[in-house]
Order: structure tokens, then sequence, then C-alpha cells
């Protein structure tokens, strides 16, 4: 079984800040989803990669595809309070999803 | 569209009780997959089906089970209940199985165990 590392585990800081949260995995990805999960919801895909090196930009978020297809990042420009929620990574392809335990994301007005 | 809808949100039961979760898919979507998550654990794949067969399933005990009706609605169940299956359950609905599809997740069905 494939295991994902998220870190930091907790991320707390003021609106208008950069942040980056970081996916790694000792094994070579097929394609890498990120979601994020507000509270009292499910979680919502934001992006797919599925290519070594690809980056994918969302507004605000830039998701990386390491180019050996191990580690993802994610990083979000002048954070808004409605980014707050938990930023879960989740390996993709022929198996079920396998998803990393997640970083709680906490902005501030 | 409606989005995936589960029943009930919340739900309380004691030790060595069982209980059913509902999922209803978004409409024409034929794999519904079911997550167990807990704070120690994180999302935990439980099972999926599609077109009423299971296709995969977790590691979990036999005390979890599911099924999946002709029109894709899904139900679990667990029985004998345990303190540590308090969790949130999430079910998710996709087109198709397999491959990097999207997943579309419902707002999940919050289970205490006391």
């Amino acid at each position: 079984t494939q295991l994902l590392e998220q870190s930091p585990q907790f991320l707390s800081i003021q609106e208008g800040e950069n942040l980056t949260v970081y996916c790694n995995s000792s094994s070579v990805f097929s394609s890498l989803q990120w979601y994020r999960q507000e509270p009292g919801e499910g979680p919502v895909l934001l992006v797919t990669v599925v290519t070594g090196g690809e980056v994918k930009k969302l507004k605000r978020l830039t998701f990386q595809f390491g180019d050996a297809r191990k580690d993802s990042s994610l990083h979000i420009t002048a954070a808004q309070p409605g980014d707050t929620g938990l930023y879960l990574c989740a390996v993709s392809g022929n198996t079920p999803l396998v998803f990393g335990k997640g970083t709680r994301l906490s902005v501030i007005a | 569209k409606a989005g995936v809808t589960q029943t009930p949100r919340y739900l309380i039961k004691t030790r060595g009780q069982q209980v059913t979760l509902s999922c209803s898919p978004i409409s024409g979507h034929r794999s519904v997959s079911w997550y167990q998550q807990t704070p120690g654990q994180g999302l935990q794949f439980l099972f999926e089906y599609f077109s009423e067969t299971q296709r995969n399933k977790g590691n979990f005990p036999g005390r979890f089970s599911g099924r999946q009706f002709s029109n894709s609605r899904s139900e679990m169940n667990v029985s004998t209940l345990e303190l540590g299956d308090s969790a949130l359950y999430l079910c998710a609905s996709s087109w198709v199985t397999g491959g990097s599809y999207e997943q579309y997740f419902g707002p999940g069905t919050r289970l205490t165990v006391t």
C-alpha cells in the first residue's frame, strides 16, 4: 500500500500570507489529486496531476508534481479566510484512492 | 444537477448495535465508494460498488458490509458496533471505475458510538 506523507499537519496564518503544503511518497505516483474539505462537508476535488514536472494553476492556488512523480506541492498566494479547510492529497489510478492525512489550514482575518 | 446525498447526517448508537447508512449518487453515476474518516487514521477506503457488484474492498473487518441497488443507490452496514467505529462515513460517486476518475463526495454521516 502506497503511503502518503503530508506536511505540515497544521498551519495557521494571517490573511494575505503565502503558504506551501507538501505531499510525499516513497513510491512513484501514477497520478495525484488534491482535495479541499471544509467543516461538515465532503472533500471537493481541486486538481488532478498526471505528468512529472506538471504545474497547474487554479486562481491563487498553484499545484506542482515532482519530476520523479513521488512528491507534490500546493502553494497558495495571498491566503484568504475562505481558504480555510483540510487539504488532502490522494493517489489515483487503477486502484481505489489512497489519501494522505491532510494539512489543516486556518487563515485568520 | 443534485449532488451526492447521504442519510442520515448524524447518528448516535450504542456498542453492540448495528447501523445502516445510505448514499444516493449523482444521477447517471454507476460507481459508489465508501470511506471512513477519523482524526487518527484519516480517510480510509472501505469498498467500491459498480453496477451492483463489489469491485474493491479495503482492509476492514467483516462487520462492515455494503450493497448497491439497481438504481445505483448504495447502503453500508456495520454490525456489532465498537467505540472505534465512531467516525465520519463518506460516500463518493463517479461515472466509471478505475483510472484517474473524478469522485464526487457527499457530506458524510457522522456516527458516534457510545
